[in-house]
């Protein structure tokens, strides 16, 4: 069965340094990879995702993140926090499932992120 | 705006009544998606739709909640006999077939019912 980890519960980072916020996932097969944000009281907003190609998928905002098969990992990465950032990050993977058709992404439980100023 | 909406935005009913969400997916786009979201935790899904059937349901899903679209535009969800416990965000998602392994699909969220039963 897929899944996917988010070792933290919070990443605190200084505005103006990068930041990373850390997903690792287990699939069978080919991994499709999302990352999402939600701010306060709202829904997911998509961020990126990985289906094929550069390891390196730049998305919304600034942000982007390292696809590394090696290391079951898709990282989530900003070079430069901004206070604006501050909210809760979540990575999923597509259910490939037991049979084909099956397109429901399931979710990490979420990292919150907070940028100081 | 021409993004998933939900009605309503927040819900709050006794234990025990029925209640029924609604969801406007981004128009044609033909598969949409219901999660819940308890708090701390991510979004679990529930159900799915491809045009107007209804192709999966999670074991999450209990008798007590249905899921229809209709026409396969808008999309209801509907809790009936309310308990504590279906306390939580219901989000919808809708995404657009794109190929045959669907793979470069992408779900785009609304911005969530919050339920809450006393």
């Amino acid at each position: 069965a897929q899944s996917v980890a988010q070792p933290e519960d919070q990443v605190n980072v200084a505005e103006g340094n990068p930041l990373t916020v850390k997903c690792t996932y287990s699939v069978s097969g080919n991994p499709y990879l999302f990352w999402y944000v939600q701010y306060p009281n709202r829904g997911l907003q998509f961020l990126l995702k990985y289906i094929t190609g550069d390891n390196l998928v730049k998305g919304s905002y600034g942000f982007e993140a390292e696809f590394n098969k090696s290391q079951t990992s898709f990282h989530l990465k900003k070079p430069s926090a901004l206070v604006s950032d501050s909210a809760l990050y979540f990575c999923a993977v597509r259910d490939m499932g037991a049979t084909s058709g099956t397109y429901k992404y399931i979710f990490g439980t979420g990292t919150r992120l907070k940028v100081l100023a | 705006d021409t993004g998933v909406s939900q009605n309503p935005r927040h819900k709050i009913t006794k234990r025990g009544q029925n209640v029924t969400f609604r969801c406007d997916p981004i128009s044609e786009h033909n598969r949409l998606y219901w999660y819940r979201q308890t708090l701390g935790q991510g979004p679990e899904f529930l159900t799915y739709f491809q045009n107007e059937a209804q192709l999966e349901k999670s074991r999450l899903l209990s008798d007590r909640f249905s899921a229809e679209r209709p026409k396969g535009s808008f999309s209801t969800l509907e809790i009936q006999r309310t308990e504590q416990g279906d306390s939580a965000m219901y989000l919808c998602a809708s995404s657009f077939r794109q190929g045959i392994s669907g793979r470069w699909e992408t779900q785009y969220f609304g911005p969530g019912t919050r339920l809450l039963v006393l």
